[in-house]
């Protein structure tokens, strides 16, 4: 299995401002996934984090809008940028072990104002 | 593209009985994964079960199992026993190939109520 730790767990963030969320494995993973879930509804793929690559960007959904990072193995960080009402969801970090099951962090709950 | 279809939006049992949630999927792939997720208001999602397309054997984990239909393309979950800490979403999910990208497709979800 894997430990994944997201930060922040929640948030209230202002209209127009940018947010970084965190997402740490306790393992080296070769990929990492960031999904997103708006209220009432299912998880969608945002990207793909790859290391030592850029990310791997979703239909609808781009790097200046959602910027991320992926340092090493166990790392990866997830920007919402100039965000509007539109973008309070649920932000989860997601990892596969390469034994077929992939495990979530705990999801960074963003409410926009 | 694959698909996931959950056609049941909510469903409720009550406690100590069983209930089923179904789940459809789409794919031209013959070796896949599927998982089934729960995510309580917590809003954690937590790994219930999964299933390895080559497998014939359906899963099992406790009070859990799935009926897997590959020809079908259908896998239901099962929950037997239903407990209070039962009532959350599930999510049925699927992942392509090992070897291939982890990435997963969700269907819509159906929110599960326990009655005591």
């Amino acid at each position: 299995s894997a430990v994944i730790s997201q930060k922040p767990s929640r948030d209230i963030c202002q209209r127009g401002t940018s947010l970084t969320i965190q997402c740490q494995v306790d393992s080296q993973v070769t990929m990492m996934f960031w999904y997103r879930q708006q209220p009432g509804q299912s998880l969608t793929l945002i990207a793909t984090a790859n290391q030592g690559s850029e990310a791997t960007y979703e239909s609808g959904f781009v790097i200046d809008k959602f910027p991320i990072s992926r340092p090493n193995l166990t790392f990866s960080t997830l920007t919402v940028s100039n965000m509007s009402p539109e973008d309070s969801s649920i932000y989860l970090c997601s990892v596969g072990t390469g034994k077929g099951t992939i495990y979530f962090g705990e999801g960074s709950w963003l409410t926009v104002v | 593209a694959q698909t996931v279809t959950q056609s049941q939006p909510e469903m409720s049992v009550q406690e100590a009985e069983t209930v089923t949630l179904s789940c459809t999927y789409d794919t031209s792939e013959s070796d896949y994964y599927l998982f089934w997720y729960k995510q309580p208001p917590s809003r954690q999602m937590i790994l219930v079960i999964r299933q390895e397309a080559y497998k014939q054997q359906n899963a099992t984990e406790n009070r859990f199992s799935v009926n897997f239909q590959k020809a079908a393309k259908s896998f239901s979950l099962k929950i037997s026993d239903s407990q209070l800490g039962d009532a959350a979403m599930y999510f049925c999910a699927y992942r392509g190939p090992q070897g291939g990208s982890e990435k997963l497709v969700f269907g819509k979800g159906t929110k599960l109520t326990v009655n005591p």
